[in-house]
């Protein structure tokens, strides 16, 4: 089974600030799908990036984007220019492209502050 | 388009009794997941259905849950004589189809169960 950590249970940032959400995972497969979302108070899970691990350029969406490093299997998520509407908890998930195996494993999450 | 609804939004119920959860994907989508998120296990797998059917059932934690779906579209998720530590948000979420496809998830049903 593959095992996602997130080691930061919370982080605060500035507004405006740029603030980096850590997550790495343990797998012996080459080919999965990495992604980001983000939960707030409301519960309702909302993607924010994701990433093919056969894909070596890092995606980007807007203020978030991801540093993926397949070798160390760390995947992190940048915010940039924090606004007050991330606050949030904020989950990695991995997903095998087997197509035997197709539920998300998640991380424990990492809690959002943003400061105004 | 509409997103994937999910109902009752909250569910209170006494331990012993029966609950139903029900989700309504979003159209068009063929896949389905249940999910469960609970303060001391986290968000882990339950379920998933490619139409009506249910090849992986691994991740339901007894007998007394029990999940179908039907017409391709909406499912319900039962648990039966309802435990204190089935207390828990329980999410579903639905993808287009299965092997590259994004999963979106709905709000959530908030189960409490006294």
């Amino acid at each position: 089974a593959q095992t996602v950590t997130q080691s930061q249970p919370e982080m605060s940032v500035q507004e405006a600030e740029t603030v980096t959400l850590s997550c790495t995972y343990d797998t012996s497969e080459s080919d999965y799908y990495l992604f980001w979302y983000k939960q707030p108070p409301s519960r309702q899970m909302i993607l924010v990036i994701r990433q093919e691990a056969y894909k070596q350029q890092n995606a980007t969406e807007n203020r978030f984007s991801v540093n993926f490093q397949k070798a160390a299997k760390s995947f992190s998520l940048k915010i940039s220019d924090s606004q007050l509407g991330d606050a949030a908890m904020y989950f990695c998930a991995y997903r095998s492209a087997s197509s035997r195996d197709y539920k998300l494993s998640f991380g424990a999450g990492t809690t959002v502050t943003v400061r105004a | 388009g509409a997103g994937v609804s999910q109902s009752p939004s909250n569910k209170v119920t006494e331990k012993g009794k029966d609950v139903e959860l029900r989700c309504d994907p979003i159209s068009g989508h063929t896949a389905l997941y249940w999910y469960r998120q609970s303060l001391g296990q986290g968000l882990e797998f339950l379920i998933y259905f490619q139409g009506n059917s249910a090849p992986d059932k691994s991740g339901l934690p007894s007998d007394r849950f029990s999940a179908e779906r039907t017409g391709g579209s909406v499912s319900t998720l039962t648990i039966q004589r309802t435990q204190q530590e089935d207390s828990a948000v329980y999410l579903c979420a639905s993808s287009p189809g299965l092997v590259t496809d994004t999963q979106y998830f709905g709000p959530g049903t908030r189960l409490t169960v006294l």
